[in-house]
């Protein structure tokens, strides 16, 4: 089984500040990373994901993440946020082997970013 | 091409009342999850579908709650004798066939509130 903890709940942030969302995971096998991206009263968006390969991966907004398979961490970062970007924000994993397909979200981290 | 689409968006049910949400996944797409959405708890796996057939349930409770990927038409859940602790936003997302890895889309989501 696989398990994902955000470890705020809530990220309050200046506009143009810098920003990290905490993921961490916990898996007895490999797994797939996965940030999403939800406004209010929406369902959530693909933000980025890592496979494989180089661990930082980017989003096309600016953010980006990077895969630690060490520390079990997938953060997400952001150099200079906008009043745009407030949003929760849901890490996932889905197993890399094993056959199940079932991604496990985390709690959800809630960026509020302020004029 | 669309993208996964749920409906209805808001349903309002009574107590005892039976609430059915209905969901197209994406073209091409044969797997479907059906997640719910409690404030402060993330999203909590339901059901796994593929085309007629339960690939797993684990996450759905026992009594009222019912999900179909029937060969024709939507992916419904079913929820009977519909109770306050009920209200939540559900969410549906559907990925191709193949392997692990492979990315979840979300539908809009249906918001359920039992009065």
């Amino acid at each position: 089984a696989q398990s994902v903890t955000q470890l705020d709940s809530q990220v309050p942030v200046f506009e143009e500040a810098p920003v990290e969302l905490r993921c961490n995971y916990s898996s007895s096998v490999s797994v797939y990373l996965f940030w999403y991206v939800q406004y209010p009263n929406q369902g959530l968006q693909l933000l980025l994901k890592y496979l494989s390969g180089s661990t930082l991966v980017e989003s096309i907004n600016g953010f980006e993440a990077e895969f630690n398979k060490s520390q079990t961490s997938f953060h997400l970062r952001k150099p200079s946020v906008h009043i745009s970007d407030t949003a929760e924000y849901f890490c996932a994993v889905i197993p890399a082997s094993g056959g199940s397909y079932i991604p496990t979200f985390g709690r959800g981290t809630s960026l509020i970013v302020h004029p | 091409n669309a993208g996964v689409m749920q409906n209805p968006r808001h349903l309002v049910r009574r107590r005892g009342q039976e609430a059915r949400l209905r969901c197209s996944p994406m073209k091409g797409h044969s797997h479907v999850y059906w997640y719910r959405q409690l404030p402060e708890e993330g999203l909590k796996f339901m059901v796994y579908l593929q085309k007629e057939n339960i690939i797993d349930e684990s996450g759905m409770p026992k009594e009222r709650f019912s999900a179909e990927f029937p060969k024709e038409g939507p992916s419904i859940l079913r929820i009977q004798q519909v109770v306050r602790g009920d209200s939540a936003a559900y969410f549906c997302a559907s990925s191709p066939p193949g392997i692990s890895g492979n990315t979840i889309y979300f539908g809009e989501g249906s918001w359920l509130t039992v009065v």
